[in-house]
């Protein structure tokens, strides 16, 4: 099993539409996740950083299900620029550093 | 808002040369990091870097790469004899804790 797993997409949804993706993960000791956004030939940037009650930024809502190993992030009333690739960031300690590995990202694209 | 910031943008090199990839991370930070991107992959570690020493580092961080933090705020890496397939974005990625990255804008490695 994959590290870091995610629904490559894309998904294609109209203005307006909600979507939320999933992304599930293999290491059950990992410690903090985060959602990036990366478009097109640019760097990932931070998007929002996932906590165990969940949280909410605006449009968006993240949340963490550690039973299951999956975290989620949903787009309510998504608009034109919300179209990237949205990259799924889980840090499993190891010796006590920081490696966080990456999904490949889910490919979202928002259409008129 | 704080920056890291990557020189060059973009580096074209001869296979066999040896290129150096610079990277000034947030000044406060204490965990620093090389990802590269090859073009339509994902994000893979290369190297962590704390307290002025590697502390983690991946497979592909073979004996052709190395780091260094030559002067305190400089952090660089070098890819001592390219081949075709190190073509690829390299990221620089830096951290305070357990807070998200923030990731240098890039640096776009061809190697012909």
């Amino acid at each position: 099993r994959k590290e870091v797993e995610q629904d490559p997409g894309p998904f294609n949804v109209p203005e307006g539409a909600t979507v939320a993706f999933n992304c599930t993960y293999s290491n059950s000791a990992s410690q903090s996740f985060f959602w990036y956004r990366q478009d097109c030939r640019k760097e990932p940037k931070l998007l929002m950083s996932v906590y165990s009650s969940g949280n909410e930024d605006g449009r968006f809502t993240a949340q963490l299900n550690r039973a299951s190993q999956y975290i989620s992030l949903l787009i309510r009333d998504s608009k034109l620029s919300d179209s990237a690739t949205y990259l799924c960031v889980v840090n499993p300690r190891s010796g006590g550093s920081y490696i966080p590995t990456f999904g490949r990202g889910t490919s979202l694209i928002v259409h008129p | 808002e704080p920056e890291v910031t990557q020189t060059p943008s973009h580096q074209v090199t001869q296979m066999g040369q040896e290129v150096i990839l610079r990277c000034v991370p947030i000044s406060n930070h204490l965990y620093f990091y090389w990802y590269r991107q090859i073009l339509g992959q994902k994000v893979e570690f290369l190297v962590s870097f704390y307290n002025n020493e590697i502390s983690e580092k991946s497979e592909i961080f073979d004996d052709q790469f190395s780091v260094e933090r030559p002067d305190g705020s400089n952090f660089t890496l070098k890819i001592r004899s390219t081949k075709l397939e190190d073509s690829a974005m390299y990221f620089c990625a830096s951290i305070l804790g357990s807070s998200g990255y923030t990731f240098g804008s890039g640096t776009r490695l061809t190697v012909v």
